[in-house]
């Protein structure tokens, strides 16, 4: 299995400009979470599915963030426009959650500048 | 989801046990202990998790006291490639997929 697959693995784009990060999960893996790092916050889940319907949201910062799961092989997190406090990156994980749902596996990330 | 506290680092010889220490005084009793660790600009990975019993796999052991009010994960042959910071955290089984990340212990395993 090739694992988590995150795109694109580096972006740098001008304040206002949107923004769309894209996470592959695993195969057969039926919960999907974003989350964000930075030195102040540390790691930071923003949201997550189960069965690509939406369970928590409280950690997406504000309006200008939304998250979407069209299926069960593909998600996308949106900014709108972006900041340069949005400069993190940001990771994508997925779960089995009906035999673990502790057991996450994250991708490798996508580095986001916002200049 | 009940706090841990970690040491904010931790150095360790190559070729030694590491024993991360974690506290979790406030764990309840159908909360698991996980660890994971995030090797430096990689995504966080999941090492091993527990409950009660003592657990081991071919990364880690686990060791949780018989209170359950602390932890202790050990990497029995650390390499440099074991530097990471190192991640506790309680999740009750059944309940919320959400994990929630403190600032871990940042292990430097020296030659």
């Amino acid at each position: 299995d090739a694992g988590v697959i995150q795109s694109p693995r580096h972006e740098v784009t001008e304040m206002g400009q949107e923004v769309t990060l894209r996470c592959k999960p695993i195969s057969g893996h039926n919960s999907l979470f974003w989350y964000r790092q930075t030195m102040m916050r540390g790691l930071e889940l923003l949201i997550y599915f189960n069965n690509n319907v939406p369970i928590d949201d409280s950690g997406m910062p504000e309006d200008r963030f939304s998250a979407k799961m069209p299926n069960a092989s593909f998600s996308t997190l949106k900014i709108q426009p972006s900041e340069p406090r949005d400069s993190a990156v940001y990771f994508c994980a997925s779960s089995l959650r009906d035999t673990n749902r502790g057991e996450q596996y994250f991708g490798p990330g996508t580095r986001l500048t916002v200049t | 989801d009940a706090k841990t506290t970690q040491p904010p680092s931790m150095d360790c010889a190559e070729g030694r046990a590491a024993n991360l220490p974690c506290n979790h005084s406030t764990i309840s009793g159908n909360e698991y202990v996980y660890w994971y660790r995030q090797i430096h600009s990689q995504g966080p990975q999941y090492i091993i998790h527990g409950l009660k019993n003592n657990e081991t796999n071919e990364m880690a052991s686990l060791i949780i006291t018989e209170d359950r009010k602390s932890s202790t994960l050990i990497l029995p042959h650390a390499t440099l490639r074991d530097t990471a910071v190192y991640y506790c955290i309680v999740l009750i089984q059944g309940g919320s997929e959400k994990l929630v990340f403190g600032k871990g212990t940042k292990l430097t395993v020296n030659p």
